[in-house]
């Protein structure tokens, strides 16, 4: 079954501590993509990746740092510089920029 | 700024009842403009894409129009049912002026279907 996967599906996290979601894709697609979606307001894009070893920062990558050395894998990693992590994250793909997004099922991260 | 608008937040409907969904944009200049659905606490389902040369998208019991000129979409959803029930989410992409791409989404209409 071609798709996105995400883990893990809850996360917990302490203050001060990074951690770093996972984002695979087995669709071929060229172009990845992070949100964050909180309550009450509409999704917002942290990072996006067009091809392999490349991305580019979104409205609220602050805080947050990716890598894309494969084209199948976008991870996404929270740090501790990042003020109010807790939301959920979802991860996106799509053969090209202007193309038709396809999302992940999500992370839901918890700063405890 | 570019913003979009999607109003009302809530709707219910019967089943069966025809409806209306509503997404407007302030900046006419986008490449496209993408209908999702959202189960709570799911991620985004892909409904319709429409590019901005487009007026409407068909699939199945779902139509999307798109008036670029007025700044706005619209999404009809034929004979509505119970399954129908999710958050209904538009985004617009467009080119920032630093050369990047800009994905904007609207905060979403929440519809139930009551049987």
């Amino acid at each position: 079954d071609g798709g996105i996967t995400q883990s893990p599906k809850y996360l917990f996290r302490k203050e001060g501590q990074n951690v770093t979601l996972s984002c695979e894709q087995n669709l071929n697609h060229d172009a990845m993509y992070w949100y964050r979606q909180d309550p009450g307001q509409g999704l917002r894009l942290i990072y996006y990746s067009q091809i392999v070893n490349d991305f580019q920062k979104g409205d609220i990558a602050e805080g947050y740092s990716v890598s894309r050395e494969k084209k199948e894998s976008f991870p996404l990693t929270v740090t501790s510089a990042q003020k109010n992590p807790t939301a959920f994250y979802l991860c996106a793909s799509s053969i090209g920029t202007l193309d038709e997004q396809f999302f992940g099922p999500g992370t839901r991260l918890t700063v405890l | 700024k570019q913003e979009v608008t999607q109003i009302p937040a809530a709707l219910s409907v019967p089943e069966g009842e025809n409806l209306v969904l509503n997404c407007s944009f302030t900046d006419s200049a986008i490449y496209n403009l993408q209908w999702f659905r959202q189960d709570p606490g799911k991620g985004l389902t892909s409904l319709l894409l429409i590019q901005s040369s487009q007026r409407e998208q068909t699939s199945g019991r779902l139509n999307a129009s798109l008036d670029k000129s007025s700044g706005r979409s619209t999404l009809y959803i034929a004979a509505s049912q119970p399954g129908d029930s999710a958050t209904y989410l538009c985004a617009v992409r467009r080119r920032a002026t630093s050369g990047t791409y800009k994905y904007i989404f609207g905060t979403g209409t929440r519809l139930k279907v009551l049987a």
